[in-house]
């Protein structure tokens, strides 16, 4: 079954560490997403891509970094200068202008 | 800007009692609108979209309807398994990006 596979599914970082939140998937969807959830929150876009070897930020891509060197694979680091990492880390994929299927979540905690 | 408003943000029904839940948006040139049910500690599932106003869609006890300002979620005699939290998103003409609202949360009691 065609799908979206993010790992770990837990996720602790330690002071000054960076960490990285693997999404892959066999949909072969052209765009990629990641979206980071907090109580209370809506999901919030961090960086998206549309096509391989481009990127862009989304609205809270400050202490995030991405790569898109597959159209298969959409890595997402969160660095130490990311102050407050601690969410429910989302990962989606879509068909150019088609609905987007999520990945069920990486939640990171800080230790 | 784009934006989406969900309303409310949070919902107590009994088992059975039919309800709706509100999606107001703005977007420079709508693509689509999105439904999404998401569970705790999971990803959200798709459940519809929704292209032009006076679109509807329909799946087991839910109805989707579209307007030019809003999109709701009807749900007819619910279930306790139709608790979740609703996300309702947009694509804009300009970009392939979903802008999310917060959510509703349904709760249903038996």
């Amino acid at each position: 079954d065609g799908g979206i596979t993010q790992s770990p599914k837990y996720l602790f970082r330690k002071e000054g560490q960076n960490v990285t939140l693997s999404c892959e998937q066999n949909l072969n969807h052209d765009a990629m997403y990641w979206y980071r959830q907090d109580p209370g929150q809506g999901l919030r876009l961090i960086y998206y891509s549309q096509i391989v070897n481009d990127f862009q930020k989304g609205d809270i891509a400050e202490g995030y970094s991405v790569s898109r060197e597959k159209k298969e694979s959409f890595p997402l680091t969160v660095t130490s200068a990311q102050k407050n990492p601690t969410a429910f880390y989302l990962c989606a994929s879509s068909a150019h202008g088609g609905v987007g299927h999520f990945g069920d979540g990486t939640r990171l905690s800080i230790l | 800007e784009d934006q989406v408003t969900q309303s409310p943000e949070a919902l107590r029904l009994q088992e059975g009692e039919s309800s709706s839940l509100n999606c107001s948006y703005t977007v420079s040139g709508l693509r689509g609108l999105f439904w999404y049910r998401q569970d705790p500690g999971k990803g959200p599932e798709f459940l519809f979209t929704l292209y032009s106003a006076g679109e509807e869609k329909e799946k087991e006890r839910l109805k989707a309807t579209l307007t030019k300002k809003e999109s709701f979620l009807h749900i007819t005699a619910p279930k306790p398994e139709d608790s979740a939290t609703y996300l309702c998103a947009v694509q804009g003409k300009e970009g392939g990006k979903l802008i999310f609202g917060q959510g509703t949360e349904l709760s249903v009691k038996p």
